[in-house]
């Protein structure tokens, strides 16, 4: 069974780079798409991006001048990299698998979630 | 960028009564080579991820209780919860998986009357 676990800094100052990393046990990281989604507190949901398991990678376009995404299927490992953060990127940063190969796909599993807050 | 609207954003319903969130893509998300329709509903619970309920519109995840069901087609999708229980008390998404980015409705939460 697929279990995601996302880490990283908890509170990032304003203007730095905001990086999270998501641990994969269980399963092949092989031909999935991996994705990143975020919920600021009390509010709805943001598809970041993906990447697939070649490096490939599709951003938001609200957010691509900001994001890098990144795999290491060693380390079982998938980054996201968030750039010149402001308060507004204050929220609980997900991971997700898509449920199939196909990128046009629903999101299962899910990791817990990393809260991270922007503030001096 | 395809836009989904959820309604109504919070409702409340009595143990055992029907509950009825409605969601409206901006353009149609059935791809018309395979006649699916490109929608998934979430369930989250507070503090936790959002797990998939129904996906391809109308299909139930493995595990989901058959009190959730999933309706609709084009750009007009309904999800029903036929008898509301205690633990159904969350807040439901609606998700396009058509094309990138992709988007989320804003949200419903439904409550015990």
């Amino acid at each position: 069974q697929v279990q995601l676990q996302e880490s990283g800094p908890g509170l990032v100052k304003p203007s730095e780079t905001l990086s999270l990393t998501c641990t994969v046990s269980g399963g092949s990281m092989n031909f999935y798409y991996w994705t990143w989604i975020r919920q600021p507190a009390g509010k709805g949901l943001e598809w970041i991006g993906r990447i697939d398991s070649s490096g490939n990678t599709n951003y938001n376009p609200s957010l691509k001048s900001r994001v890098i995404m990144s795999l290491d299927t060693s380390k079982r490992q998938i980054s996201l990299r968030l750039s010149s953060v402001t308060a507004a990127d204050t929220a609980v940063y997900y991971c997700a698998r898509n449920s199939g190969y196909d990128p046009a796909s629903w999101y299962a599993p899910w990791g817990q979630g990393a809260l991270v807050t922007v503030s001096s | 960028d395809i836009v989904m609207t959820q309604s109504p954003d919070s409702l409340a319903v009595s143990l055992g009564e029907r509950a009825t969130i409605n969601c409206k893509s901006s353009q149609s998300i059935l791809y018309t080579s395979n006649n699916k329709n490109y929608l998934a509903w979430y369930q989250q619970k507070p503090g936790q991820p959002p797990k998939v309920l129904i996906y391809g519109a109308s299909t139930r995840e493995s595990g989901v209780p058959d009190r959730f069901s999933g309706s609709g087609s084009g750009t007009d999708f309904t999800l029903t919860i036929s008898s509301l229980q205690a633990e159904d008390v969350s807040v439901y998404y609606c998700q396009q998986y058509y094309t990138t980015p992709v988007t989320f409705g804003g949200g419903t939460k439904v409550e015990i009357k």
